[in-house]
């Protein structure tokens, strides 16, 4: 099973900041790769796919970047509706596996 | 509007078996492959089972391999999970996923609020 960690697990930023998460895959996973955002008490919603394609409606001050085994998720300017857990996935091959998620605080 | 609605859970012992539901709605269901995805209270999210558009192809986690089973509807736009021999490990809250793909691709486009299961003896 392809393994991914995430780091941190957790932050604490201002609104305005710049946040970024790393995620690493622990074998070549291409670009096969998805980032979720969920809110406390609601289900996760896609934000990212394909390790940087905006999903439709997704506010672009979300990106996300990388190929192989190391990609990044940024938030540009770090707004108080955008706090909750961030999850990356790989869906280079079943069983697909997410990261620990890191938590993101304002 | 695309909607997913789990239903089923509820308090079992170990050992006993549940079966959830998904009724979807809002997109053309038998054009997509569908999941369940769960989270454990304090923990990450974990994929269980997925089904391809026709059943023909399902993939499971090594954690429910053998014990649950995942089948689907396309006339009823449903999709099912039959979870046996429950462990405590098991509880979780299962959300019911779409895929934006045919086949078991793994982008999750779709989820609905969840249903929660708690095994306790």
């Amino acid at each position: 099973d392809i393994h991914m960690t995430q780091s941190p697990s957790s932050l604490s930023a201002s609104v305005g900041d710049r946040v970024t998460i790393t995620c690493q895959a622990s074998q070549d996973i291409s670009n096969s790769l998805t980032w979720y955002q969920q809110k406390p008490g609601k289900a996760p919603n896609l934000l990212i796919f394909d390790a940087s394609t905006l999903e439709t409606g997704v506010p672009s001050r979300f990106s996300g970047d990388g190929f192989g085994t190391d990609f990044t998720f940024t938030i540009s300017s770090l707004q108080p509706e955008d706090v909750g857990t961030y999850f990356c996935q790989q869906y280079d091959r079943v069983p697909f596996t997410f990261g620990p998620g890191t938590k993101v605080e304002i | 509007e695309v909607q997913l609605v789990e239903s089923g859970g509820g308090l079992l012992q170990p050992g006993t078996s549940l079966r959830l539901a998904c009724s979807a709605s809002g997109f053309k269901f038998e054009d997509y492959a569908m999941h369940w995805v769960r989270r454990a209270p304090g923990k990450g999210l974990e994929w269980v089972a997925g089904i391809s558009w026709n059943s023909l192809s399902t993939g499971y986690a090594d954690s429910v391999k053998g014990r649950f089973t995942v089948s689907r509807d396309n006339a009823k736009t449903s999709v099912f999970l039959q979870l046996n021999s429950l462990r405590t490990e098991d509880t979780a809250f299962y959300y019911c996923v779409k895929d934006n793909n045919d086949y078991l691709w793994g982008v999750f486009d779709q989820w609905g609020q969840g249903t929660l299961v708690t095994v306790s003896s």
